[in-house]
């Protein structure tokens, strides 16, 4: 059972460039979700999804775009990247909306140089 | 706004000296709040729910008690294995959609 499973592990990107964080789960979650997390600063939501086909904004999702097509993947597209976007980036899941235990990835780390 | 603070910021302890970690909240509607571990490289990984004023979990040397304003993580006679960030979180919201996290505490065990 693996989870919540994210790809790459480490990128360097250059200022301008775009790129995807894939993330797939094979839980069978409903909710999935984005996180960035910088030093000093709790977990922040990028952007989330309840169900295939539905995706919303959390709190700081500019510079980036998410879509669903199944249940299992959630990638994230980092649109043209920045260095105010280096960052850990973790994808989650939980069973519903409300569902209350959230697992994470592994986490992918980005440097936007 | 809901908000949660974590402190210290960071803790050293050597091995076998007991304390307790701090996460204060201000969340209308608390769903519940959760403990986690997060190791150097890693994602964080689940540790407690805590729902209610009162109420207690424990698990191996770790403790997690909450009140109606905090949590604590009380960490019984600690080992170098027990270094990691433990973050806290709380869900909240009119659904529980919201999960708001704070920014850790850095906890690391000496020999």
């Amino acid at each position: 059972n693996a989870g919540v499973t994210q790809t790459p592990k480490f990128q360097v990107l250059k200022t301008g460039q775009s790129m995807t964080l894939q993330c797939a789960q094979d839980m069978n979650h409903e909710y999935m979700s984005w996180y960035r997390q910088d030093p000093g600063m709790g977990l922040r939501l990028i952007h989330y999804s309840v169900g295939a086909g539905i995706t919303d904004q959390g709190e700081v999702p500019n510079g980036y775009n998410v879509s669903r097509s199944t249940t299992e993947d959630f990638p994230l597209r980092l649109l043209s990247a920045a260095p105010s976007q280096t960052s850990v980036y973790f994808c989650a899941s939980r069973s519903g909306f409300s569902g209350n235990t959230i697992y994470f990835g592994e986490g992918s780390w980005l440097t936007v140089v | 706004e809901d908000q949660v603070t974590q402190s210290p910021e960071a803790l050293r302890l050597q091995e076998g000296e007991s304390s307790s970690l701090n996460c204060s909240y201000t969340v209308s509607g608390l769903r519940g709040l959760f403990w986690y571990r997060q190791d150097p490289g890693k994602g964080p990984e689940f540790l407690f729910t805590l729902y209610s004023a009162g109420e207690e979990k424990e698990k191996e040397r770790l403790k997690a008690t909450l009140t109606k304003k905090e949590s604590f993580l009380h960490i019984t006679a600690p080992k170098p294995e027990d270094s990691a960030t433990y973050l806290c979180a709380v869900q909240a919201g009119n659904y529980g959609q919201n999960f708001v996290f704070g920014p850790g505490t850095r906890l690391s065990v000496l020999p």
